[in-house]
């Protein structure tokens, strides 16, 4: 139940292109959803986050998609580039009292080819 | 010098060594966090300091030893390790560990290599 899963593992994106990663998750009592951006070499960096409260959060480029009634949260890179080839993490947790956790799907590699 | 700062940023070491990581945060945090990165699994987390109070092990063998001596601090001692303890180890620090929503900020980690 604590589990999320993201999904593709790797995307191929044209420069230009719109990248898509989904995530799922089963734990109800999951209500911050942050994604994670990380390039080689470096930790992980908070990217976009977003409650259940609003089903669209858009920050530039990047738009994270949520759908509380499927458990489902998207995150959208327009207009993609060459810079954006990363590793992303989506993560979930619950702002219960003393909810350290942050839960972390697997990660997806994004390569945007020129 | 700002951030989560991790040292060293490289360690090879035997099975029968002892090394421990280190942590810095500048962030003026109160919560800090290890986390283990493995390719082809989910971050996991391993241990929660909560102003210096130790609020979380997620079941990690005693091999790993944390030590939180302030809030700014992290410290994960390492021995008698196995070859499958060699991933990357990721501080992370945060405003307060006992609320949720809070963003965490990671370190750049210790590449851990067991011989």
């Amino acid at each position: 139940q604590q589990q999320v899963k993201q999904s593709p593992q790797s995307l191929i994106v044209q420069k230009g292109g719109i990248s898509i990663i989904n995530c799922a998750y089963e734990n109800t009592a999951f209500d911050y959803f942050p994604w994670y951006q990380q390039f080689p070499g470096k930790g992980p960096a908070l990217l976009i986050a977003i409650r259940p409260d609003v089903s669209e959060k858009k920050e530039g480029r990047f738009t994270i998609s949520f759908n509380k009634s499927a458990k489902q949260f998207s995150l959208h890179i327009m207009d993609s580039q060459p810079g954006d080839s990363a590793t992303y993490f989506c993560a979930a947790q619950s702002s219960g009292a003393g909810s350290y956790q942050l839960t972390f799907g697997k990660g997806t590699k994004l390569s945007v080819i020129p | 010098e700002t951030g989560v700062t991790q040292t060293p940023r490289h360690l090879v070491m035997g099975m029968t060594n002892k090394k421990s990581l280190k942590c810095e945060q500048h962030l003026g945090h109160n919560a800090m966090y290890w986390y283990k990165q493995s390719a082809k699994k989910p971050l996991e987390l391993m241990f929660v300091y909560n102003f210096k109070e130790q609020t979380e092990n997620n079941s990690v063998p005693s091999r790993f030893s944390p030590e939180c001596p302030n809030s700014s601090h992290l410290f994960l001692h390492l021995h008698t390790l196995q070859p499958e303890d060699s991933a990357l180890y990721l501080c992370a620090s945060s405003q307060d560990g006992g609320a949720g929503n809070q963003p965490q900020h990671f370190g750049d980690g210790t590449r851990l290599s067991i011989l």
